[in-house]
């Protein structure tokens, strides 16, 4: 059964600061993993998508890679801002039904 | 603008009135499902859709209907909703269920049954 932990569970840093966020999968038999914002009261928002044939994608200040062989994903924001407060879901896709298996996800605070 | 829309985005019932989320997308989406967040269980899937017609329970399909008779809308109905289903509700929506398909999320429905 997959499942997708991430770890730290809560962050706080100054603004500026580069950062890593990780996530680990159990199985990895996946077709994709996904990067997800999510903002207190709203929806989730796609960051990155990586196909499981790809190692990384990127968009403006993030960047997100993929190691399948060791389960492993990482969300690295540069230069981060106030406005990049929010919780990052990393989510897998594995199996033919479109389920998505999520993490509980990371909290990060960007203090100004 | 692309976009899966929720309604209502706030609700608050009583046990066993039944009630029913809708869940409409404008992108011509084959593929389509239903999530709750709980805090310290994450999300789950709770029903997904193929395409019209083609329904599936997920991983927590108890308590819950749902039906797929246009391409565009996937309802969730609650027939006789417990204190258990207080959640936070998100419907889903991709081109197909395959890997190279971004899923793409409404702004979500917070449900409370008192």
């Amino acid at each position: 059964k997959q499942e997708v932990t991430q770890i730290p569970a809560a962050l706080s840093v100054p603004e500026g600061e580069n950062l890593v966020l990780n996530c680990s999968f159990t199985d990895s038999a996946i077709y994709n993993l996904q990067w997800f914002r999510q903002d207190p009261g709203k929806g989730l928002t796609s960051l990155l998508l990586i196909q499981s044939s790809q190692r990384e994608q990127t968009s403006g200040r993030l960047n997100a890679s993929l190691d399948k062989s060791s389960g492993r994903s990482t969300l690295y924001i540069a230069a981060s801002q106030p406005g990049d407060s929010a919780t990052y879901l990393c989510a897998v896709l594995s199996g033919n039904t479109g389920k998505l298996i999520f993490g509980q996800g990371t909290t990060l605070q960007v203090k100004p | 603008e692309a976009q899966v829309t929720q309604n209502p985005r706030y609700l608050i019932t009583v046990t066993g009135k039944k009630l029913t989320v809708t869940c409409s997308q404008n992108m011509n989406h084959e593929y389509m499902s239903w999530y709750r967040q709980d805090p310290g269980l994450g999300l789950r899937q709770i029903y997904y859709s193929m395409n019209v017609e083609v329904t599936d329970k997920g991983d927590v399909p108890e308590g819950y209907k749902v039906s797929r008779k246009e391409k565009r809308n996937f309802p969730l109905i609650l027939e006789s909703p417990s204190p258990n289903q207080t959640s936070l509700y998100f419907c889903a929506s991709s081109l197909r269920s395959g890997g190279e398909n971004t899923i793409y999320f409404g702004e979500g429905s917070w449900l409370t049954v008192v």
